[in-house]
């Protein structure tokens, strides 16, 4: 079965990095996935595609600060110079035969 | 460019139904495969099924199949969600989302989103 896991929660502070997890269920390693914002009270905002050999390509006017790169079953989302507008839910979503999944998401905290 | 409107706020008894709009421009409205998916208050995304413009054939989510119906009218560019027998645990925005890069791939545009409300 086609399942994505994230950590509930993350935090770091204003102007310093964190890295993002999503991980894909056994069997399932080589698929692609996506990112996705949601910032409190707004819509989720597509970030990017991202392969699983750690290419990716974003969205409409996505800064560069996001990035995003792969290890295994492994999908990772890299924000650089955190502002406070980056505290939002990050949720990860993929697709298999007839089936898009979204992983649970993960609130990130910018202190 | 890619836009997504959907209709406004609906409040809903249970039992009821409930049938939301989502009109898109900026792409040709035949060529992209839309979804439906849902967030309850609090809750993650969840993912409701897909409809094909071009042909009207749809794909639902399991745990919908059987209250569900999605559909198109291609002269106005418009995909409806049709929900029936309504509960609270309905209670939620709707998003119709487009996946631009075929019937396999990403969300990259999604509407602003759907309040439905079921409340007695």
């Amino acid at each position: 079965q086609l399942v994505l896991t994230q950590s509930p929660s993350a935090s770091a502070s204003l102007g310093a990095s964190v890295k993002l997890t999503c991980t894909l269920s056994s069997g399932h390693s080589s698929y692609a996935i996506a990112w996705h914002q949601q910032q409190p009270e707004k819509g989720p905002r597509y970030l990017m595609k991202l392969n699983s050999d750690g290419s990716h390509s974003k969205g409409d006017g996505i800064p560069d600060r996001f990035s995003g790169s792969s290890s295994g079953a492994e999908r990772y989302l890299t924000i650089s110079s955190l502002q406070s507008e980056d505290e939002a839910d990050y949720y990860c979503q993929t697709w298999g035969t007839a089936s898009w999944v979204f992983g649970g998401g993960t609130k990130l905290t910018v202190l | 460019q890619v836009q997504l409107v959907q209709s406004g706020a609906e409040v809903k008894k249970p039992g009821a139904s409930v049938k939301v709009s989502c009109k898109a421009s900026g792409f040709t409205f035949t060529s992209y495969y839309m979804h439906w998916v849902r967030q309850a208050p609090g809750q993650g995304l969840e993912w409701m099924g897909i409809i094909n413009p071009s042909g009207g054939s749809t794909t639902y989510a399991q745990k919908f199949q059987g209250r569900v119906t999605m559909t198109r009218d291609t002269s106005t560019s418009a995909v409806y969600l049709e929900l029936t027998s309504l509960r609270s645990e309905d209670t939620a925005v709707y998003y119709c989302v487009l996946c631009s890069s075929g019937y396999l791939g990403p969300f990259d545009y999604w509407g602003q989103g759907t309040l439905v409300t079921v409340s007695s």
